[in-house]
């Protein structure tokens, strides 16, 4: 059964630094990984969509990174700025494209 | 990027109440999943439909919780006898053919 992971669980920085965030999966059987932002109290975005034989994908200050082998991705916040701060997901969709597991989030707050 | 739309964005009921909530797309979508998450804790996976039938549910989607799509457009969740540990977010969720997963802003349900 697949199980997904993120480390840390919550993450208070001052604005302008570069940060990352890892998700880790049990099953290297996946079909892709997604990472999603979530407001408190609003549902998920969309931020990144990586297919099992890419590497990493890029959108504007966000850079996701795939290790399929190694069960790991990582999520690059380059210059945090106050509005991302927010709960961090990944999740990782089975070999069939069918099933989504979610790991726990990582809580980031970004200070002024 | 597909739209999704659920009513209600809140629903408070008492215990033993049944409840519908409901997701509509914004264009033809065949696969759906419903997710919940209860308040601090994981997206977790209820049920996915294809097609007009379940392809894959949880063993959180007991025989308490159906799925339907009445009028071929709408989606519908129904919990028949709702219980407190039933609180929590509900999302209805679609994929792309990328299989980029789209999420609603979800349904707040309080069972009192």
């Amino acid at each position: 059964k697949q199980e997904v992971t993120q480390i840390p669980a919550a993450l208070s920085v001052p604005e302008g630094e570069n940060l990352v965030l890892n998700c880790s999966f049990t099953d290297s059987a996946i079909y892709n990984l997604q990472w999603f932002r979530q407001d408190p109290g609003k549902g998920l975005t969309s931020l990144l969509l990586i297919q099992s034989s890419q590497r990493e994908q890029t959108s504007g200050r966000l850079n996701a990174s795939l290790d399929k082998s190694s069960g790991r991705s990582t999520l690059y916040i380059a210059a945090s700025q106050p509005g991302d701060s927010a709960t961090y997901l990944c999740a990782v969709c089975d070999n069939y494209g069918q099933n989504f597991v979610f790991g726990p989030g990582t809580r980031l707050s970004v200070l002024p | 990027e597909p739209e999704v739309t659920q009513t209600p964005s809140h629903q408070v009921t008492q215990m033993g109440q049944e409840v519908i909530l409901r997701c509509v797309p914004i264009s033809n979508h065949l696969y759906f999943y419903w997710y919940r998450q209860i308040l601090g804790q994981k997206v977790e996976f209820l049920v996915s439909f294809y097609n007009n039938e379940i392809s894959e549910k949880s063993e959180i989607f007991d025989d308490q919780f159906s799925v339907e799509r009445p009028d071929g457009s709408n989606f519908t969740l129904k919990i028949r006898s709702t219980k407190l540990e039933d609180s929590a977010m509900y999302f209805c969720a679609t994929p792309t053919g990328a299989g980029e997963l789209f999420f609603g802003e979800g349904s707040r349900l309080t069972v009192l």
